[in-house]
């Protein structure tokens, strides 16, 4: 009962690194969903894919990249770190015809 | 575009007492309607959801009713607990389209005392 997984829990960066943050859900979900949380501002949504191989830019994809190359596995990039970029990232999924995503526990990024 | 808005934060509560947390929408035809909630150190949950007009979602003692005519889906839970302290996030979602992508809103921060 795993659900999705998300790795790493917390990380720090400094201003210029890269970092890839992986997604991991058990559950044969068609979408996957990349989210920022930040403070008052509720969650973005960064990237989507709706199927292995495929992916797709949602509210706020600047600074970041994504890969799908498993259906399993959603991994969100980040090339050159920033400040602005300090946040917490919620990866989701969800099937395809049905509107529920479930949410991964969460992983909290400082960017220094 | 879409939009949630919910009522700010923070909300203290006395176990027992009667909640109400707000919610209106704008958004371009009918939407899907959920409440999510962030137990403390957690991803978020599904509380409830409700998928047209007059529709009304419960779960844990919790309901909303969506309102077409107010653009509405508050949610009220007639006595709270201690363990219902968490952040609830209102959001929608359309049914038709290449993706299910929910749109919340920032998130009202609930604190119930004993």
């Amino acid at each position: 009962n795993a659900g999705v997984t998300q790795t790493p829990k917390f990380r720090v960066l400094k201003t210029g690194q890269s970092m890839t943050l992986l997604c991991a859900q058990d559950m044969n979900h068609e979408y996957m969903y990349w989210y920022r949380q930040d403070p008052g501002m509720g969650l973005r949504l960064i990237h989507y894919s709706v199927g292995e191989g495929t992916t797709a830019k949602g509210e706020v994809p600047d600074g970041y990249n994504v890969s799908r190359l498993k259906k399993q596995n959603f991994l969100l990039g980040l090339e050159s770190a920033a400040p602005s970029q300090t946040s917490v990232y919620f990866c989701a999924s969800s099937y395809a015809a049905k509107n529920i995503q479930y949410f991964g526990a969460g992983t909290r990024l400082s960017v220094l | 575009g879409n939009s949630v808005t919910q009522m700010e934060g923070p909300v203290t509560l006395s176990e027992e007492a009667f909640l109400t947390i707000n919610c209106t929408y704008t958004a371009t035809g009918y939407p899907s309607l959920f409440w999510y909630v962030q137990y403390p150190g957690e991803g978020l949950q599904l509380l409830l959801k409700a998928t047209k007009a007059d529709d009304k979602g419960s779960n844990k003692g919790f309901e909303a009713t969506y309102r077409k005519e107010t653009t509405s889906f508050h949610l009220e839970k007639g006595s709270v607990q201690v363990s219902d302290s968490a952040v609830y996030f209102c959001a929608l979602s359309f049914s038709s389209g290449s993706a299910r992508q929910l749109t919340f809103g920032s998130g009202t921060q609930l604190t119930v005392l004993p």
